[in-house]
């Protein structure tokens, strides 16, 4: 069964420096990858997704992430952190070729340091 | 911009007690999900409905039932409510197109409490 695990329930970063948040996949086939955002009392919205095209997927906010399939990793890197980025942070697995469930981490929360 | 719909926002109900959560989408979606929010949990499949008149076990079935009422409607009830069913529950919806990395758009949640 396909799953995602995302490394560290919550990282703290300084406003201005990088911020990289990890998720490592398990799927037997080639998967499709989401992120996820969620800002408090909202629902969760889409900051990228790779599907087999770039391996390095460009989202909103500045955001991206590398496929890198040696490693069944899909990290998500900012160069620059903002205040507004704090929030929870989700990877997400899809498994195209069976059907069109997809499978959440258990987050990130993204803490920034003034 | 309706997107996904879901009622009610708060509920508390007492242990054995059934309720219903709604949820419409207005994009002309094909898919359907109910998923739930716990802390430390991340967001776990409850049901999942790929088309109007089927549904599918996600990974913590137990204790719900849906209904997909037709393409809008996809409805989640808890038949006797127990304490472990305390949770945000949020409702989805995507094209469901296969072979295309869907996006999933997420209803506001609904805040339920069962003491």
């Amino acid at each position: 069964a396909q799953s995602v695990t995302q490394l560290g329930s919550h990282v703290s970063v300084s406003e201005g420096a990088l911020v990289l948040l990890r998720c490592n996949y398990s799927s037997s086939v080639p998967p499709y990858l989401f992120w996820y955002v969620q800002y408090p009392n909202q629902g969760l919205q889409l900051l990228l997704k790779y599907t087999s095209a770039a391996t390095l997927v460009k989202g909103i906010n500045g955001f991206e992430a590398e496929f890198k399939k040696s490693e069944t990793s899909f990290h998500l890197t900012k160069p620059s952190a903002h205040m507004s980025d704090a929030a929870e942070y989700f990877c997400a697995v899809s498994d195209w070729q069976r059907d069109d469930k997809i499978i959440f981490g258990k987050g990130t929360r993204l803490h920034i340091l003034p | 911009n309706a997107g996904v719909t879901q009622t009610p926002k708060f509920q508390v109900l007492k242990t054995g007690q059934s309720m219903t959560l709604q949820c419409a989408q207005d994009m002309n979606h094909n898919s359907m999900y109910w998923y739930r929010q716990d802390p430390g949990m991340g967001l776990r499949l409850i049901y999942y409905s790929a088309s109007e008149g089927t549904t599918d076990k996600g990974e913590v079935p137990n204790g719900y039932n849906v209904s997909r009422l037709n393409k809008r409607e996809f409805s989640l009830r808890l038949e006797s409510a127990a304490p472990s069913q305390t949770s945000v529950y949020f409702c989805a919806s995507s094209e469901g197109r296969r072979g295309i990395g869907n996006t999933i758009y997420f209803g506001e949640g609904s805040w339920l409490t069962v003491v």
